[in-house]
C-alpha cells in the first residue's frame, strides 16, 4: 500500500524558506511509471498546482512560483523535497505531496500545516 | 495557465443525480484525456473518484461516472448519499508536464 508522508516546521517567518519533505513508502520513487509533485491549498481556498519532479531529477514548476520554488529527489532515501523562498503570509497553506500518473495526482500524502507568521 | 471553471456549489436530494462541470481551454482539457475528479471532505486530504475521464480507482463506488465532451469534463454523482457531502475539484493534464485544477464545487445533500 503506497503511502506519503510530508514533514517539515508548521511554522515559517516572513521573507525565509519553507521546506518540506515527503516520505515515500510501499512503492520505489525510483518508478518509471510516475512522477510525483506538490500542491498546496490556503485556507478556506481551492488547490494550486506547485510543481512536479521525476526520479532522473527533471523538474517542472507552476509558472507563477517557479522563481521561487526548488524541487529535488533523494531516491536513495525513496523521498522527494520542496523549497519555497521568500515566504509570506499569502504562502500560508496545506502542503501535499503526490503520486502523478499520467501528470495528475493518483495518490496523495495527508497534508502538511504550513503557517508564515513572524 | 488559468483555473479550471467549476461551479461554486451544487445541491441534491438523496437519491437523486447531480453533474458538476469542469470547463478548461484546448490547452488542457480539450487536448488530453488525462482528466481528475477528487473528493475532499473537511480536513482531510482530496482522494480521487475519477481518473482519465471516465475511469474509477479501485474502491471507488458505482454512483462516480465522469465524461468529456470539447472544453468542458463532468462528474455525475447518481443515487446521491448524505456521505457524498464535500468539495470537489477537477484536474487536468496541461502539458509539458503541466497541470491546472479547478475552484472546487461544494456538493451538499439536501
Amino acid at each position: 500500500q503506497l503511502q506519503l508522508q510530508e514533514s517539515g516546521p508548521g511554522l515559517v517567518k516572513p521573507s525565509e524558506t519553507l521546506s518540506l519533505t515527503c516520505n515515500v513508502s510501499g512503492g520505489s520513487i525510483s518508478s518509471s511509471n510516475y512522477y510525483w509533485g506538490w500542491i498546496r491549498q490556503p485556507p478556506g481556498k481551492g488547490l494550486e498546482w506547485i510543481g512536479t519532479i521525476y526520479y532522473s531529477g527533471s523538474t517542472y514548476y507552476n509558472p507563477s512560483l517557479k522563481s521561487r520554488v526548488t524541487i529535488s529527489v533523494d531516491t536513495s532515501k525513496n523521498q522527494f523535497s520542496l523549497k519555497l523562498s521568500s515566504v509570506t503570509a499569502a504562502d500560508t497553506a496545506v502542503f501535499y505531496c503526490a503520486r502523478l500518473l499520467y501528470g495528475v495526482p493518483d495518490y496523495w500524502g495527508q497534508g502538511a500545516l504550513v503557517t508564515v507568521s513572524s | 495557465q488559468s483555473a479550471l471553471t467549476q461551479p461554486a456549489s451544487v445541491s441534491g436530494s438523496p437519491g437523486q443525480s447531480i453533474t458538476i462541470s469542469c470547463t478548461g481551454t484546448s490547452s488542457d482539457v480539450g487536448s488530453y484525456d488525462v482528466v481528475s475528479w477528487y473528493q475532499q471532505h473537511p480536513g482531510k486530504a482530496p482522494k480521487a473518484v475519477i481518473s482519465e475521464v471516465n475511469k474509477r480507482p479501485s474502491g471507488v463506488s458505482n454512483r462516480f461516472s465522469g465524461s468529456k465532451s470539447g472544453n468542458t469534463a463532468s462528474l455525475t454523482i447518481s443515487g446521491l448519499q448524505a456521505e457524498d457531502e464535500a468539495d470537489y475539484y477537477c484536474c487536468s493534464y496541461a502539458g509539458n508536464s503541466k497541470l491546472v485544477f479547478g475552484g472546487g464545487t461544494k456538493v451538499t445533500v439536501l
